[in-house]
């Protein structure tokens, strides 16, 4: 069964203060691995999307790498804004599987 | 451009009513989706759609039924809600995957 773990469930740190979340899969092949951002009564907002082991994503202070059993999603140097549940999702290499297996997600909080 | 439009954005249902979710996206995308979201839950996959006329299950059907008649609309009918329909329910859409999906604000639905 296509399965997708995240942790931590929580995670609090400084403004300024790096660090990662991580995103465990497995599935029987992946077609894609995408990082979504949600803020409280929103919506999810996509981030980034990650095809292949070794590769990597940038976007302002956010890096999403991928290998064959995880994802990661490090964050340098955040500031408050950056608060949010981060969410991964897999799309399994399967003939008509048109679905995201979704992981529960982290939820990041900066104080300043 | 407004992406996917969800309505309502709330709604407090009596067990046993019946009741649609509207979605509609101006983005001229096939594929469109309903996902349900519970607390510390991952997004699970309600039904989809690849295409007006063609729709098909997803993970949790059970109680929930959908139609596509066009390309911009896909709503979600319950039918006889239950309180376990109590949930956060989400609309998305996308091009063919693997590609991002967009995702609505979402329709916080209590059932008393």
């Amino acid at each position: 069964e296509d399965q997708v773990t995240q942790s931590p469930e929580a995670l609090r740190l400084q403004e300024g203060e790096s660090s990662s979340l991580n995103c465990s899969y497995t599935v029987s092949g992946l077609r894609g691995l995408f990082w979504y951002r949600q803020d409280p009564g929103k919506g999810p907002e996509f981030l980034f999307t990650l095809y292949s082991a070794g590769e990597e994503k940038e976007k302002e202070r956010l890096k999403a790498t991928l290998t064959k059993k995880e994802s990661f999603l490090h964050i340098t140097a955040p500031k408050p804004e950056d608060s949010a549940t981060y969410l991964c999702a897999v799309q399994p290499l399967i003939q008509g599987a048109q679905k995201l297996v979704f992981g529960q997600g982290t939820r990041l909080t900066i104080n300043p | 451009n407004a992406g996917v439009t969800q309505t309502p954005k709330f709604r407090i249902l009596k067990i046993g009513q019946s009741m649609t979710l509207q979605c509609t996206q101006d983005m001229n995308h096939n594929y469109m989706y309903w996902y349900r979201q519970d607390p510390g839950m991952g997004l699970k996959l309600i039904y989809y759609s690849v295409g007006a006329g063609i729709t098909d299950k997803g993970e949790v059907p059970n109680g929930y039924n959908v139609s596509r008649s066009t390309t911009e609309d896909f709503p979600l009918r319950l039918e006889l809600a239950a309180p376990s329909q109590t949930s956060v329910y989400f609309c998305a859409s996308s091009y063919s995957p693997p590609t991002e999906a967009f995702f609505g604000q979402g329709t916080r639905l209590t059932v008393v």
